[in-house]
């Protein structure tokens, strides 16, 4: 049972550019989260989407958008790269939403390096 | 808001030393509690978790206790292994939202 799949693992942007990174939920559930982890951070919630909407927000610029596909896949798109958006990118997921017992499941994440 | 503070790290022990890594939060309502590990280079793993007072979540020696009178949820372990080494991370889900509010986590070096 595959778990949750991020790609790519790893990349290189330069300021102005846009970016897309793709997210696979665990099977079985229907409900993605994108989190932002700064080095030496704990993850910062971006949104989260079920239904393939965007159902929750948090703070962060409309610079960052995403999207969720009928099969649960979802992206995350940011435009204009900053030098600031250098993070580990993760992306969780759960059955259901807004059920605050069940755990999300998490992937190893995309490292987003911006020059 | 609601928010999670962690001890500050890093944390430096010795194999089958005892562990303890303090976490404190503040939430609206009554929410769910976590503790997730991070291995260099991965993502997160939950570790264990507990959805109302007094629950215990326990998971590979690890066990943390949902105090609602301190708000605390602090991990123990009682003999530290090497192979623990990593960045720990105390989260909450508050009332009805969907997403996890970490803290800044704690990292912890185990020598053998």
């Amino acid at each position: 049972d595959a778990g949750v799949t991020q790609s790519p693992t790893h990349l290189i942007k330069t300021r102005g550019q846009q970016v897309t990174l793709r997210c696979s939920p665990k099977s079985g559930h229907d409900t993605v989260s994108w989190y932002q982890q700064a080095l030496g951070q704990g993850p910062q919630f971006i949104f989260q989407y079920y239904e393939e909407e965007e159902r929750q927000r948090g703070n962060f610029p409309d610079r960052f958008s995403g999207h969720q596909f009928p099969n649960y896949s979802s992206e995350l798109n940011v435009n204009a790269l900053l030098l600031g958006d250098s993070a580990l990118y993760l992306c969780a997921s759960s059955p259901g939403r807004g059920v605050g017992n069940q755990p999300q499941h998490f992937g190893d994440g995309t490292r987003l390096s911006i020059l | 808001g609601d928010s999670v503070t962690q001890m500050e790290g890093p944390v430096t022990l010795s194999e089958e030393a005892f562990l303890t890594i303090n976490c404190t939060y503040t939430a609206t309502g009554y929410p769910s509690l976590f503790w997730y590990v991070q291995y260099p280079g991965e993502g997160l793993q939950l570790l264990l978790k507990a959805t109302k007072a007094d629950d215990k979540g326990s998971n590979k020696g690890f066990e943390a206790t949902y105090r609602k009178e301190t708000t605390s949820f602090h991990l123990e372990k009682g003999s530290v292994q090497v192979s623990d080494s990593a960045v720990y991370f105390c989260a909450l889900i508050g009332g009805s939202q969907g997403n996890l509010i970490f803290g800044k986590g704690t990292k912890l070096s185990v020598k053998p």
